[in-house]
């Protein structure tokens, strides 16, 4: 166990839907990080925070954003799905700004 | 960005065997890391690894940062060792961590 929490682990939804994946970081870790694996696909970096402010910012689409609460906790929002939306979402998250990476089991994205 | 790639992209292992994994990286990096994603779909810390060499058990890292890359040793391989291997590279300050396209291992009996 890592103890970086993601929920849901399983989604399933329809093209043109919204939802929200959830995360919840390592007790001490400021910074959170999202990626995106399609299947048999290696891990796009998505975007990074660390305590509450974008770090850095990958390809993102336009219709997907994020935020960190001051909580910590970070939600990724994606938006007017589509089939090529599908895959394994993963949140990761370290001490510092730059650390040693930990991650959650991710959160498994099925658009029909 | 940084560029790093892995090889070799794919590798069958016979029980036993032992096989090193390379990974290389286009710039200088602060940090370094080897995940082993097993066939759930985790992904499993292995070894943060900027410099030099560790080993935990069965497994040892090796980082040559001035050379810019990082090997991976799998030695007596399992059945467990099954998965795709990542590594993931960080150039330090704005810039994100990168990771390449893996190694899949299969290790048969």
């Amino acid at each position: 166990d890592s103890g970086v929490t993601q929920t849901p682990k399983h989604l399933i939804t329809a093209t043109g839907q919204r939802v929200t994946l959830r995360c919840s970081p390592r007790s001490g870790d400021l910074s959170v990080y999202w990626y995106q694996q399609s299947l048999d696909q290696g891990l796009q970096f998505l975007i990074q925070y660390y305590n509450g402010e974008e770090r850095a910012k990958g390809n993102i689409l336009e219709r997907f954003s994020a935020q960190q609460f001051p909580d910590l906790h970070s939600e990724l929002n994606l938006s007017s799905l589509e089939l090529g939306d599908s895959a394994l979402y993963f949140c990761a998250s370290s001490v510092a700004p730059a650390g040693e990476l930990f991650f959650g089991e991710g959160s498994r994205l099925t658009v029909l | 960005g940084i560029q790093v790639e892995q090889s070799p992209p794919d590798l069958i292992l016979q029980e036993g065997a032992n096989s090193t994994l390379r990974c290389n990286f286009s710039d200088s990096v602060n940090n370094l890391q080897w995940f082993h994603q097993n066939p759930w779909g985790q992904l499993i810390n292995l070894f943060y690894i900027p410099s030099g060499t560790k080993q935990n058990g069965r497994l040892s890292a090796t980082t040559v940062a001035t050379e810019r890359y990082s090997l991976l040793y799998i030695s007596s391989s399992q059945t467990t060792d099954s998965g795709v291997y990542f590594c993931a590279a960080d150039p330090g300050g704005y810039q994100k961590v990168t990771f390449g396209t893996g190694t899949k291992l299969q290790v048969i009996p």
